[in-house]
């Protein structure tokens, strides 16, 4: 069975770091391409960074710079570590992937990160 | 960066209706093309991807079409448990969602 657990997430000042994970069993993160998916409060989902199976990475212009998506493949793990954070990315941030033609067929539950001082 | 935009925004509905959903893309995407249904406090469900191809286990009530910039989901009768939101999703050029379009209870 495919599982992803998030983790990580709180409530931090804005200006400030955090760093977030996503435990995966089921596949293997360097088999597969992982991407961190977010929903702000009452809002729709926003793509904000990839990871392929070879290693390369994308990112969204909105957090290019801030935060840098990776992996520990002996933990089949998945992070994402935010910096410089701001109020606008206050959301529930969700680990995904493992889709058909690169959807996001399995997803976890979220961890919500909150920016404010 | 391609752009995606969904029609309508909402949509109120019965039981047993035909639900049609348009997404367009700001440029051809072939069909890399995927739907996802989201329900309250729960995570993206996949529906469909490849633009019509159903994804193992979702209702044959469910289906896609289109190619290039234009995008449809139907719902061939409305359920229950069909009220949500749907997001269509690109993937030709990096991952971009649309705004979403909730389908409420007439």
């Amino acid at each position: 069975e495919v599982q992803l657990v998030e983790s990580g997430g709180g409530l931090i000042q804005p200006g400030g770091s955090l760093r977030l994970s996503c435990a995966v069993s089921g596949f293997t993160v360097s088999s597969n391409y992982v991407s961190w998916v977010r929903q702000a409060p009452g809002k729709g989902l926003e793509w904000i960074s990839v990871i392929y199976s070879g290693g390369s990475t994308d990112y969204a212009d909105s957090v290019k710079g801030r935060f840098t998506i990776s992996r520990d493949t002996s933990k089949n793990t998945l992070y994402l570590q935010m910096s410089s954070l701001r109020a606008e990315d206050t959301a529930l941030y969700y680990c995904a992937g493992r889709g058909p033609e690169y959807t996001f067929g399995s997803w976890g539950r979220g961890t919500l990160v909150t920016v404010s001082s | 960066d391609i752009q995606m935009t969904q029609s309508p925004s909402s949509v109120s509905a019965s039981v047993g209706d035909r639900v049609t959903i348009t997404c367009r893309a700001s440029q051809g995407i072939g069909s890399w093309l995927a739907w996802y249904q989201q329900k309250p406090g729960k995570a993206p469900k996949l529906l469909i991807y490849g633009a019509s191809s159903l994804q193992s286990g979702v209702p044959s009530r469910f289906s896609g079409s289109g190619s290039g910039t234009h995008f449809t989901l139907t719902i061939s009768s409305l359920q229950p448990e069909d009220f949500a939101t749907y997001y269509c999703q690109q993937a030709h050029s990096l991952f971009t969602f649309g705004p979403g379009t909730k389908v409420e209870i007439k």
